[in-house]
């Protein structure tokens, strides 16, 4: 059964540093999204992305995120100058099409962590 | 602004107990969707349901069942008979007719004892 995955499945990394995960969504998906989840908290929307162009992102993907699909596959969410808030697990999804009415698909998370 | 509220913060029930989680949701859309999701220790979110707002009949899955009321806006999820590998968190979560997003609850974590 086709799944999304995700690398690495825990990023350490210090305060300020630059960090990229990446995501391989399922591959005849076309809508890819990116979540987090601070430890023991809720999962909360970051941004979604279709045709080269954000869709739509809340307040929380400020000018420290960015997203990109570098070639036909990978799907990445660079933080530019990482804060220690900014530690939770990231969850890339995919959906074959759009609209509520269709699931999105989740990978495995990734687990980040500031120091 | 869409909200999904999940009272329960956590449940603790014994092995073969039926244990309901409750979600209230919040929208000011007529066309939308509700989803349960299961996160286990592993950390993964794995599907179990979606609804449409238009699909008031309640669903049963093996031991698991939905009961979605829109006149008190809630959609609730039932384990029967629950197992030691049901404990996990369940989060209920929302998505209107574009989904481009999806807005979870808190999340009820839901623990079987043997």
């Amino acid at each position: 059964e086709p799944e999304v995955t995700q690398t690495p499945s825990h990023q350490v990394t210090q305060m300020g540093q630059e960090v990229i995960l990446r995501c391989v969504p399922i591959s005849n998906h076309l809508y890819f999204y990116w979540y987090r989840q601070i430890l023991g908290q809720k999962v909360e929307f970051l941004v979604s992305f279709y045709n080269n162009e954000i869709s739509e992102k809340s307040e929380i993907f400020d000018d420290q995120f960015s997203v990109e699909r570098p070639d036909g596959s990978n799907f990445t969410l660079k933080i530019r100058s990482t804060k220690l808030e900014d530690s939770a697990m990231y969850f890339c999804a995919s959906s074959g099409r759009q609209g509520g009415g269709y699931e999105q698909y989740f990978g495995p998370g990734t687990r980040l962590t500031v120091t | 602004a869409q909200k999904v509220t999940q009272a329960q913060t956590e449940i603790s029930v014994v092995e073969k107990e039926d244990v309901t989680l409750d979600c209230v949701y919040e929208t000011r859309d007529t066309t939308y969707y509700l989803f349960w999701y299961k996160q286990p220790p592993s950390g993964e979110l794995v599907f179990l349901i979606r609804r449409n707002s238009f699909d008031e009949q309640n669903e049963i899955s093996g031991r698991y069942s939905w009961n979605f009321q829109k006149s008190t806006s809630s959609f609730n999820f039932t384990i029967t008979a629950s197992q030691v590998v049901d404990s996990a968190v369940y989060f209920c979560a929302l998505s209107d007719n574009a989904g481009n997003m999806l807005t979870f609850g808190g999340g009820t974590r839901l623990m079987v004892k043997p």
